[in-house]
């Protein structure tokens, strides 16, 4: 029964290169949550997304970052064009649709390092 | 303003020591609330759920104040392995979304 999955753990890019980062929720769940964690600091919300669908998308930043959650395979998010500030730690976290009582699991996280 | 907001600390307490922290949330349509626990570069994971009634679990009490709009943990018997920083999470409105304060940290020194 695996958890949230998230891949890679560890992701160095340079500067300007593209960084995919994927997550498959717990089996079963509809919800995804993508959160970053910069060093020191506390867990800022990215977006949220049900399956084809992106829910809230307000705390992602207006460029070069894109998220999806399709129909088949994991959620991605995507980071074009790489820079140094966006190095830090990226959580997938899932919930189950079962009401307003539902935690959320987080996945370990990746790691992202721009060089 | 913050949806969710925490003292950050850190809190240092000797072990034995009985800790609290609060947290305030600013929507009062929040439905649901939790305590995370999140350890040095690693994921949060659930510590408890918060329900109107107050829940407690083991050294852990959990209290809901929805007129104040606070949620707050109290840990009893500090032990060195409760160190770790203590998130604060709220879901606010009609969709799943959590709302994660910054969180609170804890160091308990022997």
């Amino acid at each position: 029964n695996a958890g949230v999955m998230q891949n890679p753990r560890h992701l160095v890019r340079r500067r300007g290169q593209e960084a995919r980062l994927r997550c498959s929720p717990v089996k079963g769940h509809s919800h995804v949550y993508w959160y970053r964690q910069l060093p020191e600091e506390g867990l800022k919300f990215m977006v949220y997304l049900q399956k084809e669908n992106i829910i809230d998308e307000s705390g992602m930043p207006k460029e070069r970052f894109s998220a999806e959650f399709p129909k088949e395979g994991p959620s991605i998010l995507r980071i074009q064009q790489v820079v140094r500030g966006d190095s830090a730690a990226y959580f997938c976290a899932s919930s189950p649709d079962i009401g307003w009582k539902t935690e959320a699991f987080f996945g370990q996280g990746t790691r992202l390092t721009v060089v | 303003r913050k949806e969710v907001e925490q003292d950050p600390g850190p809190f240092n307490v000797p072990e034995g020591a009985t800790v609290a922290f609060n947290c305030t949330y600013s929507n009062s349509a929040s439905q649901s609330f939790f305590w995370y626990r999140q350890d040095c570069r690693k994921e949060p994971k659930l510590l408890m759920s918060v329900y109107s009634s107050g829940n407690e679990d083991g050294r852990f009490t959990a209290q809901l104040n929805r007129a104040s709009q606070y949620i707050s943990l109290l840990i009893r018997d500090s032990k060195l392995s409760d160190s770790a920083t203590y998130l604060c999470v709220v879901i606010v409105g009609n969709f799943n979304k959590f709302y994660f304060g910054s969180g609170t940290k804890l160091n308990v020194k022997p």
